[in-house]
C-alpha cells in the first residue's frame, strides 16, 4: 500500500541552521506529496506540495522537490527562526487510495535562539 | 471567512463510554475527513463524507461512526471507548472529493480514562 516514511526526531537546531528533514514514499505510480506543520496547541497547516516528479513545492522559506528516481520529498530550510519550532509530517495522496491522506509519523524540530 | 472549527476543544471520557465530537466545515466546502492521531504518531485517516454520503474508510473498527448534514457540517461517534481511542481527533474539509486542499481544524483531544 502507499506509505510515507520521514526522518526520526526530534531535531534540535541553533537559529540561522540549515534544516533538512528526509521523507521517502511507496506508491504505485505518482502520488501527489505533502508537507505539512503543526504548531503547538494548533491543528495541520499545509506547507507546500508537488504533484509531479521533478516539481519543486515551496513556502515561507522551506523547498521539497519531488525526486521520482529516489521516491524521495525531502523538506530543507536554508536559516531557521525560533518561529520554525513545529511538528512537521510528511504525507502523500494517491487515486489509488481516494486521495485520501497517508501521513509520515511526523518529526519534531525545535528552534533554539 | 471562518475556518473549520472543532467541538469541544478536550474531553475525559470511561472506558466503555460513548463520545461525539463535532466539526464545522469551511465556508463552501462539502467534503468533511475525520483523522486520528496518537501521541507522537502521524495522523491516520478515520473516513470522509462528501455531501452527506460517507466517502471511504480507513482501518477503523465499526465502532467508529459518523454523519454529515446538510450544511456539511460533521460528527465523528466513537462506542464503547477504549483506551487506546486516547487521541487527538481532526477534522478537515476541503471543496471536493479527490485532488482538492483539505484544511485542517484544530483538534480535539479526546482522553479515555
Amino acid at each position: 500500500g502507499n506509505s510515507v516514511t520521514q526522518m526520526e526526531g526530534p531535531v534540535t537546531l541553533s537559529e540561522e541552521a540549515f534544516l533538512t528533514i528526509n521523507c521517502t514514499y511507496t506508491a504505485t505510480g505518482y502520488p501527489s506529496l505533502f508537507w505539512y506543520v503543526q504548531y503547538p496547541g494548533e491543528g495541520l497547516q499545509l506547507l507546500l506540495k508537488a504533484t509531479k516528479a521533478d516539481d519543486k513545492g515551496s513556502n515561507k522559506g522551506f523547498e521539497a522537490t519531488y525526486r521520482k528516481e529516489t521516491t524521495s520529498f525531502h523538506l530543507e530550510k536554508g536559516s531557521v527562526q525560533v518561529s520554525d519550532s513545529a511538528v512537521y509530517f510528511c504525507a502523500l495522496s494517491h487515486r489509488s487510495n481516494d486521495y485520501k491522506l497517508s501521513f509520515g509519523a511526523g518529526t519534531t524540530v525545535t528552534v533554539r535562539a | 471567512e471562518t475556518g473549520v472549527t472543532q467541538s469541544p476543544t478536550h474531553l475525559i471520557k470511561t472506558r466503555g463510554q460513548q463520545v461525539t465530537l463535532r466539526c464545522s466545515s469551511q465556508s463552501g466546502h462539502n467534503t468533511v475527513s475525520w483523522y486520528q492521531q496518537a501521541l507522537g504518531q502521524g495522523p491516520q485517516f478515520i473516513f470522509q463524507y462528501y455531501r452527506e454520503e460517507e466517502n471511504g474508510r480507513g482501518n477503523f473498527p465499526p465502532r467508529f461512526s459518523g454523519l454529515q448534514f446538510p450544511n456539511y457540517s460533521s460528527e465523528l461517534n466513537v462506542n464503547a471507548l477504549e483506551l487506546d481511542d486516547s487521541a487527538l481527533y481532526l477534522c478537515a474539509s476541503s471543496q471536493g472529493q479527490g485532488t482538492y486542499e483539505q484544511y485542517f481544524g484544530p483538534g480535539t483531544r479526546l482522553t479515555v480514562t
